[in-house]
């Protein structure tokens, strides 16, 4: 009974290199929520898929940043080019359906940019 | 607006004692309310959820209450025990199309227990 799964846990990245975190929703979920949290804060919601389609995706940056959730495999969320900024954890959320309110979340990627 | 930069405020309780955990929202809109509680290095875990169309609901030792018309939500912990530390954060569903979901969440509280 697994929940949601996030890889890799910890992710060290040198400015210019580019990060892919993986996370692979609850069984039977087809839905899929990107937060980003820096220390001390709450969570900044980022964007909403579901399986090959972005439904909300008002909270990533412009550039460099973009998420996936193909047919097949994990949701992706792909930073380009990271900067000392990007540094912090990112949690994946899913939920069944469209409309579901009721978040679970994964144990998050931590990115560190050197 | 978001808190850039600022420490999360922290309630400190006595072991046994309740706690009460406050939380402005801002979308008058909202309908839907969370409190999810985030231990050190893992993601957050949900607590306890309440409509707009209700008051109060109560948990297993935890009951939220929810005043629409200051736009106030709380979150209290019966007994509260060492395993309750952690950081606690209300968030709300701001989407106002009724077939999605867009949960944004409060700055937090963290919530520390004196033995």
């Amino acid at each position: 009974n697994a929940g949601v799964m996030q890889n890799p846990r910890h992710l060290v990245r040198r400015r210019g290199q580019e990060a892919r975190l993986r996370c692979s929703p609850m069984k039977g979920h087809s839905h899929v929520y990107w937060y980003r949290q820096l220390p001390e804060e709450g969570l900044k919601f980022m964007v909403y898929l579901q399986k090959e389609n972005i439904i909300d995706e008002s909270g990533m940056p412009k550039e460099r940043f973009s998420a996936e959730f193909p047919k097949e495999g994990p949701s992706i969320l792909r930073i380009q080019q990271v900067v000392r900024g990007d540094s912090a954890a990112y949690f994946c959320a899913s939920s069944r359906n469209r409309g579901d309110e009721k978040l679970f979340f994964g144990s998050g990627t931590q990115l560190s940019v050197l | 607006g978001e808190s850039v930069g600022l420490h999360l405020p922290t309630l400190s309780v006595q072991e046994g004692d309740n706690s009460i955990i406050n939380c402005a929202y801002s979308n008058s809109a909202s309908d839907y309310f969370i409190w999810y509680k985030q231990e050190s290095g893992k993601g957050p875990q949900f607590i306890i959820d309440i409509r707009s169309n209700m008051d109060k609901r109560q948990g297993q030792r935890v009951t939220v209450l929810l005043n629409k018309t200051v736009k106030h939500l709380s979150l209290q912990i019966a007994a509260t025990q060492p395993g309750d530390s952690a950081v606690y954060f209300c968030a709300e569903n701001v989407s106002k199309d009724s077939s999605a979901s867009k949960i944004i969440f409060g700055s937090g509280t963290r919530l520390s227990i004196r033995p």
